[in-house]
């Protein structure tokens, strides 16, 4: 599989408990952010986003909380199960100078424990 | 993968050859990104495309080259020029409609023996 997990910050958690992931983002300006999850050699699949006139959004047993004061972005998972265990990470966007560039953190590669 | 296609999966290159990297959306999105990924580190935008006929070099543009002839397909060369082009290749669209969500292909592996 792919390499790209390695040093990554990585959460253990047991099977069945809640798992709670965070991001820092940069840029105050930023208006939409996004969670992916990604498995080994795999593409970033969409989690769950946020716009920034929000605080809170649910999905299916994924919450993504955001403070925009501290610049915070986490992501909740709910009864965390084995087909959970990859790595997470953020995207911020926003408009600059007409532009949607997202900007993307490194990761947390989150491991299930049976 | 969102109608998001990306070939080959693994590709092997000579160094000082070019390669061409595939990606295809039938999604009907105005906007395409190509980004790098390497381990450990966010990803990186190589070139990004807003409408047909048009890009722009993102962050890390040296040693790459895109086309967007048709709104479907947003090919890039590494090439020779490249100086480190093993990685982790990976595609993305976005609707172009504002701040909507940018999908993302399976990826490609490219490593230079």
């Amino acid at each position: 599989g792919e390499s790209v997990g390695l040093h990554l910050p990585t959460l253990s958690v047991q099977e069945g408990d809640n798992s709670i992931i965070n991001c820092a983002y940069s840029n105050s300006a930023s208006d939409y952010f996004i969670w992916y999850k990604q498995e080994s050699g795999k593409g970033p699949q969409f989690i769950i986003d946020i716009r920034s006139n929000m605080d809170k959004r649910q999905g299916q047993r994924v919450t993504v909380l955001l403070n925009k004061t501290v610049k915070h972005l986490s992501l909740q998972i709910a009864a965390t199960q084995p087909g959970d265990s990859a790595v997470y990470f953020c995207a911020e966007t926003g408009p600059t100078s007409g532009t949607y560039k997202y900007i993307f953190g490194t990761g947390t590669r989150l491991k299930v424990l049976a | 993968d969102g109608g998001i296609t990306q070939s080959p999966k693994y590709l092997f290159r000579k160094e000082g050859q070019n390669v061409t990297l595939s990606c295809e959306q039938n999604l009907n999105h105005d906007a395409m990104y190509w980004y790098r990924q390497d381990p450990g580190q966010g990803l990186r935008l190589i070139y990004y495309s807003q409408i047909v006929n048009d890009f722009q070099k993102g962050d890390i543009a040296e040693g790459y080259s895109v086309s967007r002839e048709k709104k479907e397909s947003f090919p890039l060369t590494v090439t020779s020029a490249q100086k480190n082009p093993t990685a982790f290749y990976l595609c993305a669209s976005r609707s172009g409609r504002g701040t909507d969500t940018q999908y993302f292909g399976p990826g490609t592996r490219l490593t230079v023996l």
